[in-house]
């Protein structure tokens, strides 16, 4: 079946634009998360969805990020006025939760310039 | 606060030769231990998963762990390499306290080289 898809796979923007960031998740997963790999931070987490709610938004570095998730479903990541220390692979993942395995898209790179 | 420490940022192994990658975790309650694998341009991988019961855990493509609670440790093995092996390997865990919110705490990866 469709894994997890994300789109764009690459994106280049000026600094100071928003950016959206879209995944798709396997069809029937509750749980989605969004993570962060760039050089100088590894691989980090952002948020977590439960269905359409982010019952933890920890990881979101600063307010010029946002995610929303609809219809249990797509989730869209937002990040506003963007800057260099942005530039980054975003990895979407998806579990039907209770430790179930995390499937991961294959990112979204992208960009600062 | 959990963390996860993987010595060696590079590993290269000759192919055939037995594979090591060291992750040793810092948690305040033993938690559920995870490696996965990352292909160049590609997602992660789950490689295998520690929950709960037998300590020694098999995982594909040959590669096994062994969870050591006094050593906090959960190194992952492979008895002979193959070029195909390599990739950048991940260790996260994730706190089983947590239930609803599986997030995972990686670390910071080893590249794995296999010579031929």
């Amino acid at each position: 079946g469709a894994g997890v898809s994300q789109s764009p796979s690459n994106k280049v923007t000026e600094k100071g634009k928003d950016v959206e960031l879209r995944c798709d998740p396997i069809s029937g997963h509750t749980a989605l998360y969004w993570y962060r790999q760039s050089l100088g931070q590894g691989l980090e987490f952002l948020i977590y969805f439960q269905g359409n709610s982010a019952p933890d938004k920890s990881g979101l570095p600063s307010d010029r990020f946002s995610a929303e998730r609809t219809g249990g479903s797509v989730s869209t990541l937002t990040i506003q006025r963007t800057q260099q220390e942005d530039s980054a692979v975003y990895l979407c993942a998806s579990s039907l939760g209770g430790f179930d395995e995390q499937y991961f898209g294959p990112g979204t790179r992208l960009t600062v310039t | 606060a959990q963390s996860v420490t993987q010595l060696g940022s590079h590993v290269s192994v000759s192919e055939g030769a037995l594979v090591l990658l060291r992750c040793n975790y810092s948690s305040s309650v033993p938690p559920y231990l995870f490696w996965y694998v990352q292909y160049p341009n590609q997602g992660l991988q789950l490689l295998l998963k520690y929950t709960t019961g037998a300590t020694l855990v098999k995982g594909i493509n040959g590669f096994e762990a062994e969870f050591k609670k006094s050593e906090t440790s959960f190194h992952l093995t492979k008895p002979s390499a193959h070029m195909s092996d390599a990739a950048e390997y991940f260790c996260a865990v994730s706190d089983i306290s947590n239930f609803g919110n599986e997030k995972l705490t990686f670390g910071t990866g080893t590249r794995l080289t296999i010579i031929p």
